[in-house]
């Protein structure tokens, strides 16, 4: 099974960063996925990691350290409509399911 | 337009009805999926099928019975529900169930039991 962290809300202002965190302790690992939720919308896919590092995406980022079973997503220049919900998820080494995180809410203030 | 449209966007029944969910993707994938997603709590797994097949039955109370007429849809057929069921039901859809493959969503449909 997957245990899955991270931070309830988070409030950040207009053109800042933010940086969320995710800790995670699986019985496998198989990539680690971030997915933005606007309030009453669907979940959209923002990136895939599997192997340790930084990706790089425009304005988002997103680091994973295996040997840690931790990952961020990085939010720069930060703008009103990235006020969201951000969930982090496990994909497990054995199969194809994904478990979630209870997801952060980032409010973006001006 | 995201590719996977979920009817009806909002839902209230009682417990006593009977009603269905349904969902509709557009891209051509091979798996889909329900999860459930109750407020501050991670996305619980449902249902998944593949091709049609049924592959994942999370232990899932039998009054929640899904069903995949095509690889295009799928449905949740919900009977004599109970206050916890309210939710929002989200359904998702992927290119197969390769580890690499990321999910679509849907908007999802907001359940209220009364």
């Amino acid at each position: 099974g997957q245990n899955i962290d991270q931070p309830t809300e988070m409030t950040a202002t207009e053109g800042a960063i933010v940086q969320i965190n995710c800790t995670y302790q699986t019985s496998g690992f198989n990539g680690l996925f971030w997915y933005q939720q606007h309030a009453g919308e669907a979940p959209t896919f923002l990136s895939y990691n599997v192997l340790d590092g930084l990706e790089e995406k425009g304005r988002f980022s997103s680091f994973l350290s295996r040997s840690k079973g931790y990952s961020y997503l990085l939010l720069k220049e930060l703008q009103m409509k990235d006020s969201a919900s951000y969930l982090c998820a496990v994909r497990d080494r054995d199969d194809y399911k994904l478990s979630f995180g209870a997801g952060t809410t980032v409010t973006v203030r001006a | 337009e995201t590719g996977v449209t979920q009817t009806p966007r909002h839902l209230v029944m009682g417990m006593t009805n009977k009603k269905s969910l349904k969902c509709e993707q557009h891209l051509g994938h091979n798996a889909m999926y329900w999860y459930k997603q109750s407020a501050k709590k991670p996305l619980e797994l449902m249902f998944v099928y593949s091709l049609e097949e049924r592959v994942e039955n999370n232990s899932v109370p039998s009054r929640f019975s899904p069903e995949c007429p095509n690889s295009s849809h799928l449905f949740l057929h919900l009977h004599t529900l109970q206050p916890e069921d309210s939710a929002l039901y989200l359904c998702a859809s992927s290119q197969d169930l390769g580890i690499d493959t990321e999910a679509f969503f849907g908007q999802g449909t907001r359940l209220t039991v009364v």
